[in-house]
């Protein structure tokens, strides 16, 4: 089955710096990509993905980088706020074979200003 | 839509005790996931349903574990007898056919004494 592996589990960075958190999967069928943010005591929310057939999606301060041939994907936060700092999980499904999301083990970021 | 709901929000109980666990999944979504996170463990994948048969429970972690889905509006996640080690916070998440977003609900914070 499908194995999300997450890197790094923390991230420091200072205010204004980029954070980039790197995931790699093991399915290559996998066929889409999100992003969830969970503050403290809050639940996961999306906040970008990304499908197979893409190589690059930006939103505002955040992007995300897919390499099918490598089978990995990145998220980078340009130009960091405290209101940054959250854990954010890597995710992959293959929907073509059901609907189960598989998770990374999650990144703690912290933003200090 | 007022989203996923979750009931209760906190739960204390202990060693045991049944405790129960409700969910309303978002109108319309077919599909409804149950996670447990820990510091340790993260984020994991307990059982999900599709219009309202279970189908993967291989992450229920034992037979003290069970979940049902009476109708596409309720489900329920039952643990008897509770243990100190299922205290966590539990999710649950509803998710439509042809919509890539999974939305979460606000989680049960259980504690077992």
């Amino acid at each position: 089955g499908e194995n999300v592996e997450q890197h790094p589990s923390t991230l420091s960075v200072q205010e204004g710096d980029s954070a980039v958190i790197k995931c790699t999967y093991s399915d290559s069928a996998s066929n889409y990509f999100p992003w969830y943010k969970q503050e403290l005591g809050k639940r996961p929310q999306l906040i970008i993905d990304i499908r197979s057939n893409v190589g690059e999606k930006k939103d505002q301060r955040i992007a995300v980088t897919l390499n099918k041939t490598a089978k990995h994907f990145s998220l980078h936060i340009t130009e960091t706020q405290p209101e940054d700092s959250a854990v954010y999980f890597c995710a992959a499904i293959n929907y073509n074979q059901g609907g189960k999301l598989i998770f990374g083990q999650g990144t703690e970021l912290s933003v200090k200003p | 839509d007022a989203g996923v709901i979750q009931s209760p929000r906190h739960e204390v109980t202990e060693m045991g005790q049944e405790v129960t666990l409700r969910c309303k999944p978002i109108s319309g979504h077919d599909y409804l996931f149950w996670y447990r996170q820990t510091m340790m463990r993260g984020l994991e994948l307990l059982i999900y349903f599709n219009n309202n048969v279970p189908i993967d429970d291989s992450g229920m972690p034992e037979d003290r574990f069970s979940a049902k889905m009476p109708n596409a509006s309720f489900s329920t996640l039952k643990i008897q007898p509770s243990e100190p080690r299922d205290s966590a916070v539990y999710f649950c998440a509803s998710r439509a056919t042809g919509f890539n977003e999974q939305y979460f609900g606000p989680g049960t914070r259980l504690t077992v004494t």
